[in-house]
């Protein structure tokens, strides 16, 4: 079963405005971690923001916050006054607590495409 | 600039050839994460490493292998190579293992290309 579910393959913004790129998860583990990474053109993997199973506020990296919703099991990224910049692929990605190896387990990603 | 290296930037062999991909994790990180990144697979965990030790084995071929060494540098080796294992390779480090709730820093990648 797919641990990471992004449905959202593409998605277009205005310079300045907010974007929330969708992810929900699945797992029985109590102890996880959720993350977000960007990867933009050049390839890189940037580690943008975290969330644990049991933090109760959802965690905020200046313009990056997480919408942590933990009964609909859905950690959306919410990306405020987006830039040209923020343009590249999103990745969201979860650590279980339960597992051997503490693998990241990665969706499939979405494109934003921020226009001027 | 995550504080991981990876060495090369890009490599373009041959069918049949082994190569030998090389990461130096971030200072005081004892954990390698290897993975591979492909247009038809996505993002998959192949190995990872904790201070010199194989801790946990993905999707991981029985033509590759990785090792980490004392330095905890760590290289992945990828043998009999065929055109599908074209990918961009990852390697990673956290601090620990044993905890899901430290984050994975990520190398550049070293973009592999087999013809």
């Amino acid at each position: 079963a797919q641990k990471i579910t992004q449905t959202q393959p593409g998605m277009f913004v205005q310079e300045k405005e907010a974007v929330t790129l969708d992810c929900t998860y699945d797992t029985s583990d109590p102890s996880y971690g959720l993350f977000w990474y960007k990867q933009p053109s050049s390839g890189e993997m940037i580690f943008l923001i975290y969330q644990g199973s049991y933090d109760q506020q959802n965690a905020t990296e200046g313009r990056y916050s997480l919408n942590f919703q933990k009964a609909r099991k859905s950690a959306n990224l919410v990306i405020s006054a987006s830039q040209l910049g923020d343009s590249a692929m999103y990745f969201c990605a979860m650590r279980e607590g339960g597992s051997n190896d503490y693998k990241l387990s990665f969706g499939a990603g979405t494109t934003v495409t921020v226009r001027a | 600039d995550s504080g991981v290296t990876q060495t090369p930037k890009h490599l373009i062999t041959a069918t049949g050839q082994r190569v030998t991909l090389r990461c130096s994790p971030r200072s005081g990180d004892l954990s390698v994460y290897w993975y591979q990144q492909s247009l038809d697979q996505g993002l998959q965990f192949l190995i990872q490493y904790y201070n010199g030790e194989e801790r946990a084995k993905g999707n991981i071929l029985e033509r590759f292998s990785a090792q980490q060494f004392p330095d905890l540098h760590s290289e992945l080796n990828l043998s009999s190579l065929e055109l599908g294992d074209s990918a961009l390779y990852f390697c990673a480090s956290s601090v620990g293992d044993q905890s899901p709730f430290h984050e994975q820093y990520f190398g550049p990648g070293t973009r592999l290309t087999v013809t």
